[in-house]
């Protein structure tokens, strides 16, 4: 089974409609961040989470928020979904210092 | 800011030969890096670092070479699989909060 699982893998959904991404991971890790991919670019850190208690944003976070609902979930919501949000992301664990960190398979979000 | 440039979106080589990928840095506050290793539909996987202490890691086949003074980074791949076609991102490994800037991603496709 995957370390670090994301659901759904594929999402349409249109402008204006809140959606959430879950993650979920088994490596008993403290620290979790949300990216997002965009063609040609590399991956853009959106928020992150030491613990549970602890949540920061990150490079992008505009239009997210996000739940650290246990140790091992955390989600990633769009509160009212725009075109320019359609993209990759992905959800990473990771031990202190967390330069390696272990990724999701992604999921691919398009917002019409 | 920091930042981080793969400026070949792409590289073809032959099978056996040697594959080098090439990333230039700015403002890094630690001098360490990484490469992560993409296959589609799939998350980055860790493949390598280096960090200021020393200008050349290697690993397998995979080599990493880090210029300070030119803020220039190298991975070399000897020799050459076709398993090795993937994108491969070059990361700046951040602050202690694993914060990692990612470049653009460098696309290698291996033929046999």
């Amino acid at each position: 089974d995957a370390d670090v699982t994301q659901t759904p893998r594929n999402r349409i959904t249109k402008t204006g409609k809140r959606i959430m991404l879950e993650c979920s991971q088994t490596k008993g890790h403290d620290r979790m961040y949300w990216y997002r991919q965009d063609p040609g670019l590399g991956l853009r850190l959106i928020y992150y989470s030491f613990d549970v208690k602890d949540i920061n944003k990150g490079e992008i976070s505009d239009g997210y928020s996000v739940s650290r609902q246990a140790q091992a979930k955390f989600s990633l919501s769009l509160e009212s979904a725009i075109p320019n949000q359609t993209a990759l992301y992905f959800c990473a664990t990771s031990d202190p210092p967390g330069r390696v960190q272990f990724f999701g398979p992604g999921t691919r979000l398009t917002v019409l | 800011d920091q930042q981080v440039k793969q400026n070949s979106p792409s590289l073809s080589v032959q099978e056996g030969r040697i594959s080098i990928l090439n990333c230039d840095y700015t403002n890094s506050m630690f001098d360490y890096f990484l490469w992560y290793k993409k296959y589609p539909a799939e998350g980055p996987t860790f493949l390598i670092s280096i960090s200021s202490i020393k200008d050349k890691n290697e690993d397998g086949r995979f080599t990493v070479f880090l210029n300070k003074s030119a803020k220039h980074l190298s991975l070399h791949i000897v020799p050459s699989q076709p398993g090795d076609s993937a994108v491969y991102f070059c990361v700046d490994g951040g602050t202690s909060y694993g914060k990692l800037t990612f470049g653009q991603g460098t696309i290698l496709t291996v033929h046999p």
